[in-house]
Protein backbone atom coordinates (compact mmCIF):
# COMPACT_ATOMS: atom_id res chain seq x y z
CA UNK A 1 0.00 0.00 0.00
CA UNK A 2 0.68 3.63 -0.20
CA UNK A 3 1.50 4.26 -3.55
CA UNK A 4 1.67 7.76 -5.03
CA UNK A 5 1.22 8.52 -8.76
CA UNK A 6 2.44 11.55 -10.14
CA UNK A 7 1.83 12.57 -13.58
CA UNK A 8 3.67 13.43 -16.32
CA UNK A 9 6.70 11.85 -15.49
CA UNK A 10 8.09 14.47 -18.44
CA UNK A 11 6.86 17.39 -19.75
CA UNK A 12 8.94 19.66 -21.84
CA UNK A 13 7.06 23.36 -22.27
CA UNK A 14 7.74 26.34 -23.75
CA UNK A 15 8.96 29.24 -22.06
CA UNK A 16 5.84 31.29 -21.17
CA UNK A 17 3.70 28.69 -20.92
CA UNK A 18 2.01 26.90 -17.81
CA UNK A 19 2.33 23.53 -17.05
CA UNK A 20 0.22 21.51 -14.61
CA UNK A 21 1.58 18.29 -12.45
CA UNK A 22 -0.93 16.05 -10.76
CA UNK A 23 -0.01 13.94 -7.55
CA UNK A 24 -2.59 11.03 -6.46
CA UNK A 25 -2.54 9.13 -3.92
CA UNK A 26 -4.13 5.50 -4.93
CA UNK A 27 -4.57 3.66 -2.29
CA UNK A 28 -4.99 5.42 0.65
CA UNK A 29 -5.93 9.17 1.55
CA UNK A 30 -3.70 12.26 2.42
CA UNK A 31 -4.07 15.19 4.36
CA UNK A 32 -0.70 16.42 3.54
CA UNK A 33 1.31 16.39 0.50
CA UNK A 34 4.84 18.21 -0.38
CA UNK A 35 6.18 19.48 -3.14
CA UNK A 36 9.94 18.99 -3.62
CA UNK A 37 12.62 20.23 -6.30
CA UNK A 38 15.45 18.66 -7.38
CA UNK A 39 18.39 20.04 -9.48
CA UNK A 40 20.84 18.24 -11.05
CA UNK A 41 23.53 16.79 -8.12
CA UNK A 42 21.52 18.71 -5.75
CA UNK A 43 19.04 17.63 -2.85
CA UNK A 44 15.62 17.49 -2.65
CA UNK A 45 14.85 20.81 -1.78
CA UNK A 46 11.11 21.81 0.01
CA UNK A 47 9.02 23.73 -1.88
CA UNK A 48 5.33 23.69 -0.03
CA UNK A 49 3.01 21.68 2.27
CA UNK A 50 -0.13 20.99 0.81
CA UNK A 51 -3.24 20.38 3.17
CA UNK A 52 -6.49 19.29 2.28
CA UNK A 53 -8.86 22.56 2.11
CA UNK A 54 -6.98 24.71 2.89
CA UNK A 55 -4.14 26.98 1.59
CA UNK A 56 -0.51 25.88 1.04
CA UNK A 57 2.21 27.04 3.04
CA UNK A 58 5.35 28.00 0.88
CA UNK A 59 9.31 27.47 2.31
CA UNK A 60 10.89 31.22 1.85
CA UNK A 61 11.99 31.92 -1.49
CA UNK A 62 9.51 29.82 -3.14
CA UNK A 63 6.90 31.94 -4.92
CA UNK A 64 3.41 31.49 -4.18
CA UNK A 65 2.01 33.45 -7.84
CA UNK A 66 4.74 31.51 -10.07
CA UNK A 67 3.66 27.94 -8.22
CA UNK A 68 0.46 27.34 -7.82
CA UNK A 69 -0.64 24.23 -5.16
CA UNK A 70 -4.70 22.99 -5.05
CA UNK A 71 -5.03 20.37 -2.94
CA UNK A 72 -9.22 19.70 -3.58
CA UNK A 73 -8.92 16.34 -2.08
CA UNK A 74 -7.92 13.82 -0.11
CA UNK A 75 -6.20 11.82 -2.90
CA UNK A 76 -5.29 14.66 -5.05
CA UNK A 77 -2.72 17.71 -4.90
CA UNK A 78 -1.66 19.86 -8.31
CA UNK A 79 1.13 21.70 -8.63
CA UNK A 80 0.89 24.32 -11.60
CA UNK A 81 3.96 26.35 -12.98
CA UNK A 82 3.13 29.84 -13.84
CA UNK A 83 5.21 31.58 -17.25
CA UNK A 84 7.38 28.75 -16.59
CA UNK A 85 11.18 29.88 -17.74
CA UNK A 86 14.12 27.64 -18.61
CA UNK A 87 15.40 27.85 -14.67
CA UNK A 88 12.38 26.71 -13.78
CA UNK A 89 13.91 23.22 -15.53
CA UNK A 90 14.27 20.31 -12.63
CA UNK A 91 12.93 17.30 -11.35
CA UNK A 92 9.56 18.19 -9.15
CA UNK A 93 8.70 15.04 -6.84
CA UNK A 94 5.62 15.22 -4.78
CA UNK A 95 4.92 13.19 -1.65
CA UNK A 96 2.24 11.96 0.84
CA UNK A 97 1.78 11.38 4.83
CA UNK A 98 -1.36 8.75 4.84
CA UNK A 99 -4.05 10.29 6.34
CA UNK A 100 -4.32 9.50 10.43
CA UNK A 101 0.00 8.28 10.71
CA UNK A 102 1.64 10.63 12.79
CA UNK A 103 4.04 13.65 11.81
CA UNK A 104 7.15 11.73 12.15
CA UNK A 105 6.61 9.13 9.62
CA UNK A 106 8.09 8.14 6.60
CA UNK A 107 6.60 9.86 3.50
CA UNK A 108 5.55 8.11 0.62
CA UNK A 109 7.13 9.24 -2.67
CA UNK A 110 5.41 9.74 -6.61
CA UNK A 111 8.02 8.97 -9.25
CA UNK A 112 9.09 12.74 -10.01
CA UNK A 113 8.58 14.81 -12.84
CA UNK A 114 11.18 16.14 -14.74
CA UNK A 115 9.99 19.29 -16.54
CA UNK A 116 12.06 21.17 -19.29
CA UNK A 117 11.48 24.43 -20.31
CA UNK A 118 13.04 25.51 -23.57
CA UNK B 1 18.32 26.77 10.31
CA UNK B 2 17.64 23.17 9.99
CA UNK B 3 21.10 21.82 7.59
CA UNK B 4 21.58 18.30 6.91
CA UNK B 5 25.68 17.28 5.68
CA UNK B 6 26.69 14.40 4.07
CA UNK B 7 29.98 13.53 1.78
CA UNK B 8 29.18 13.37 -1.79
CA UNK B 9 31.27 11.11 -2.48
CA UNK B 10 31.25 9.13 -5.01
CA UNK B 11 32.11 6.74 -2.12
CA UNK B 12 33.67 3.65 -3.74
CA UNK B 13 32.91 -0.05 -2.24
CA UNK B 14 34.51 -3.54 -3.13
CA UNK B 15 31.39 -6.18 -3.47
CA UNK B 16 30.84 -8.08 -0.58
CA UNK B 17 32.30 -5.62 1.59
CA UNK B 18 30.53 -2.96 3.93
CA UNK B 19 29.44 0.17 3.08
CA UNK B 20 29.23 3.18 6.01
CA UNK B 21 27.30 6.26 4.82
CA UNK B 22 27.57 9.26 7.29
CA UNK B 23 25.20 12.00 8.09
CA UNK B 24 25.32 15.29 10.60
CA UNK B 25 22.25 17.36 11.29
CA UNK B 26 22.08 20.88 12.90
CA UNK B 27 18.87 21.14 14.77
CA UNK B 28 18.86 19.25 18.16
CA UNK B 29 14.93 19.51 18.00
CA UNK B 30 15.12 16.32 14.97
CA UNK B 31 13.03 13.89 16.18
CA UNK B 32 13.05 11.18 13.59
CA UNK B 33 15.51 9.94 11.01
CA UNK B 34 15.15 8.73 7.55
CA UNK B 35 17.48 7.16 4.84
CA UNK B 36 16.41 6.98 1.04
CA UNK B 37 17.68 5.27 -1.84
CA UNK B 38 17.93 7.26 -5.26
CA UNK B 39 18.70 5.79 -8.70
CA UNK B 40 19.53 8.45 -10.93
CA UNK B 41 16.16 10.09 -12.18
CA UNK B 42 14.49 8.31 -10.31
CA UNK B 43 12.54 9.11 -7.07
CA UNK B 44 13.39 8.00 -3.35
CA UNK B 45 12.56 5.16 -2.03
CA UNK B 46 12.51 4.29 1.57
CA UNK B 47 15.40 1.93 3.30
CA UNK B 48 15.38 2.79 7.11
CA UNK B 49 13.50 4.62 9.10
CA UNK B 50 15.22 5.54 13.04
CA UNK B 51 13.50 7.39 15.70
CA UNK B 52 15.83 6.48 18.82
CA UNK B 53 19.49 6.46 19.84
CA UNK B 54 21.57 3.20 18.96
CA UNK B 55 21.11 0.87 16.07
CA UNK B 56 18.22 -0.02 14.04
CA UNK B 57 18.93 -3.40 11.92
CA UNK B 58 16.75 -4.24 8.41
CA UNK B 59 17.92 -7.54 6.68
CA UNK B 60 21.39 -5.80 4.92
CA UNK B 61 20.65 -2.37 6.09
CA UNK B 62 21.86 -1.24 9.62
CA UNK B 63 20.75 2.61 10.95
CA UNK B 64 23.16 4.03 13.85
CA UNK B 65 21.92 6.88 15.57
CA UNK B 66 23.17 8.98 18.19
CA UNK B 67 21.61 11.98 18.78
CA UNK B 68 24.19 13.67 21.39
CA UNK B 69 26.48 14.16 18.66
CA UNK B 70 23.81 14.66 15.99
CA UNK B 71 25.15 11.74 14.15
CA UNK B 72 23.01 9.21 12.09
CA UNK B 73 24.92 6.96 9.71
CA UNK B 74 23.45 3.75 7.49
CA UNK B 75 25.93 0.52 7.07
CA UNK B 76 25.34 -1.42 4.35
CA UNK B 77 26.55 -5.61 4.48
CA UNK B 78 27.57 -7.96 1.63
CA UNK B 79 27.20 -4.56 -1.07
CA UNK B 80 25.96 -5.80 -3.80
CA UNK B 81 26.55 -3.77 -7.15
CA UNK B 82 22.90 -3.37 -6.90
CA UNK B 83 23.17 -1.25 -4.07
CA UNK B 84 24.88 1.77 -6.09
CA UNK B 85 22.75 4.76 -6.07
CA UNK B 86 22.70 8.09 -4.04
CA UNK B 87 22.03 7.98 -0.24
CA UNK B 88 20.13 10.79 0.98
CA UNK B 89 19.49 11.16 5.02
CA UNK B 90 16.18 12.82 5.46
CA UNK B 91 15.44 14.59 9.07
CA UNK B 92 12.16 15.85 10.63
CA UNK B 93 11.62 18.23 13.06
CA UNK B 94 8.42 18.72 14.75
CA UNK B 95 7.44 22.41 15.21
CA UNK B 96 4.48 22.10 16.50
CA UNK B 97 2.22 23.58 13.90
CA UNK B 98 1.38 20.43 12.08
CA UNK B 99 3.25 18.14 9.69
CA UNK B 100 6.45 19.31 8.23
CA UNK B 101 8.29 18.00 5.51
CA UNK B 102 11.40 16.20 5.39
CA UNK B 103 14.84 18.09 5.36
CA UNK B 104 17.27 16.34 2.99
CA UNK B 105 21.15 16.18 2.25
CA UNK B 106 22.68 16.25 -0.36
CA UNK B 107 23.32 12.68 -0.93
CA UNK B 108 26.26 10.11 -0.88
CA UNK B 109 26.84 8.52 -4.08
CA UNK B 110 27.82 5.08 -3.27
CA UNK B 111 29.62 2.68 -5.82
CA UNK B 112 29.66 -0.68 -5.42
CA UNK B 113 32.78 -2.01 -7.73
CA UNK B 114 32.46 -5.59 -9.05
Amino acid sequence: GAVVSQHPSRVICKSGTSVKIECRSLDFQATTMFWYRQFPKQSLMLMATSNEGSKATYEQGVEKDKFLINHASLTLSTLTVTSAHPEDSSFYICSARRQGEFYNSPLHFGNGTRLTVT
Amino acid sequence: QKEVEQNSGPLSVPEGAIASLNCTYSDRGSQSFFWYRQYSGKSPELIMSIYSNGDKEDGRFTAQLNKASQYVSLLIRDSQPSDSATYLCAVNIFSGGGADGLTFGKGTHLIIQP
